[in-house]
């Protein structure tokens, strides 16, 4: 079964910090899509950075990052000069090229201090 | 440009009451539909998702039912509310295309 782990409940950084989230999914497929979501204290979910799985470049969308390591299955996300707004749960999630069902992560509680 | 509508924003039910939770998307046309429940501090919980108008599939046994009477509408449905059943409700659509979902704004729904 595809499963994927996010393995900080929680975590914490100062104002323009840099924070790295955690994330590993288990498959035994080739193609597939990678995600980090973003559910701010509204609760609103807004999709971060998309990741396709064949391409070797980490994605990039200004200051949010990944670090996609396919082979230790592994999909991190970056966030650099992190501010109060980032504040959120953030949620990994993996989607197999087969079946457009996404398999989430439990999600990480960011918060950024001032 | 495509958009999600998803009401009530809020709900607080008595036990044993109905339930009807509407989602309706603009601007595409046979999209995949999701309904997802959320408990506080926690995870998605996939509860149905629909390929096309009449199908849907349920992920979990409860106490819900999904429907989908027209190509853009996706309703949530309860005869009878579980003080279980509190929670916040989040509907999303996409295209198939591994372009990730868009989501809507959800409901908190509170049984009372």
């Amino acid at each position: 079964a595809q499963t994927v782990t996010q393995s900080q409940p929680e975590m914490s950084v100062q104002e323009a910090e840099t924070v790295t989230l955690s994330c590993t999914y288990d498959t035994s497929e080739n193609n597939y899509y990678l995600f980090w979501y973003k559910q701010p204290p509204s609760r609103q979910m807004i999709l971060v950075i998309r990741q396709e799985a064949y391409k070797q470049q980490n994605a990039t969308e200004n200051r949010f990052s990944v670090n996609f390591q396919k082979a230790a299955k592994s999909f991190s996300l970056k966030i650099s000069d992190s501010q109060l707004g980032d504040t959120a749960m953030y949620f990994c999630a993996f989607g197999p090229d087969s079946n457009y069902q996404l398999i989430w992560g439990a999600g990480t509680k960011l918060i950024i201090k001032p | 440009s495509q958009t999600i509508h998803q009401w009530p924003a809020t709900l607080v039910q008595p036990v044993g009451s109905p339930l009807s939770l509407e989602c309706t998307v603009e601007g595409t046309s046979n999209p995949n539909l999701y309904w997802y429940r959320q408990a506080a501090g926690r995870g998605l919980q996939l509860l149905f998702y629909s390929v096309g108008i009449g199908q849907i599939s349920s992920e979990v046994p409860q106490n819900l039912s999904a429907s989908r009477p027209q190509d853009r509408q996706f309703i949530l449905s309860s005869k009878k509310l579980l003080l279980s059943d509190s929670g916040f409700y989040l509907c999303a659509w996409d295209a198939g295309d591994n372009y990730g979902y868009t989501f809507g704004s959800g409901t908190r729904l509170t049984v009372v």
